[in-house]
């Protein structure tokens, strides 16, 4: 099993272009999450979802989009970049409600 | 306004000897505790956790412990190694919302040979 995978792993953007962060999880797990985490701070809940179809917002949702079609793929959609979205995105999967499976992470810097 | 506070960015310590991250809390309704690990350039990987019902849970070299009065909780890794060398995150679920973490700031460990 590869878990939960993340592409790309580093990305560089110019301000107020967009990008879709993929994730995908081959574990068939319900529930997917997106994080950031920026420098010296913990991960900070961006979007999450508990099924197919089934998305909903956390603590810091503004700028950003997503989507579940699948069980599998979470994608997070940043629809204009900006500074303040620099930071390090993980994804995450979960069966049930407490232990979450983290992928490596995608490093965004927008300049 | 932080939930979930780990006061102490980084804790250094010799191998052999007993690593003790710390972790406070402010909210009484969390009724489940984790702690992650992280290597530089890896995702979080899950090493422990604990119910709010119980006050310790053991695991090989890592112990956690849970004080609901003083709402605090312990990492203890005994002996530490240089593998453990490592980011260390605590995180806590609240009661009603089980499928959501709520994430420490990290303490980054480094256990010296």
């Amino acid at each position: 099993n590869a878990g939960v995978t993340q592409t790309p792993k580093f990305r560089i953007l110019k301000i107020g272009q967009s990008m879709t962060l993929q994730c995908t999880q081959d574990m068939n797990h319900n529930y997917m999450y997106w994080y950031r985490q920026d420098p010296g701070m913990g991960l900070k809940l961006i979007y999450y979802s508990v099924g197919a179809g089934i998305t909903d917002k956390g603590e810091v949702p503004n700028g950003y989009n997503v989507s579940r079609s699948t069980t599998e793929d979470f994608p997070l959609r940043l629809e204009l970049a900006a500074p303040s979205q620099t930071s390090v995105y993980f994804c995450a999967s979960s069966y049930s409600t407490d232990t979450q499976y983290f992928g490596p992470g995608t490093r965004l810097t927008v300049l | 306004d932080q939930q979930v506070k780990q006061n102490s960015p980084s804790l250094s310590v010799q191998e052999g000897r007993i690593s003790i991250l710390n972790c406070d809390y402010t909210n009484s309704m969390f009724d489940y505790f984790l702690w992650y690990k992280k290597y530089p350039a890896e995702g979080p990987t899950f090493l422990i956790s604990i119910s709010s019902i119980k006050d310790k849970n053991e695991d090989g070299r890592f112990t956690v412990f849970l004080n609901k009065s003083a709402k605090h909780l312990s990492l203890h890794i005994v002996p530490s190694q240089p593998g453990d060398s490592a980011v260390y995150f605590c995180a806590a679920v609240p009661m009603d919302s089980s499928y959501k973490l709520i994430f420490g700031s990290g303490t980054r460990l480094l256990v010296r040979p």
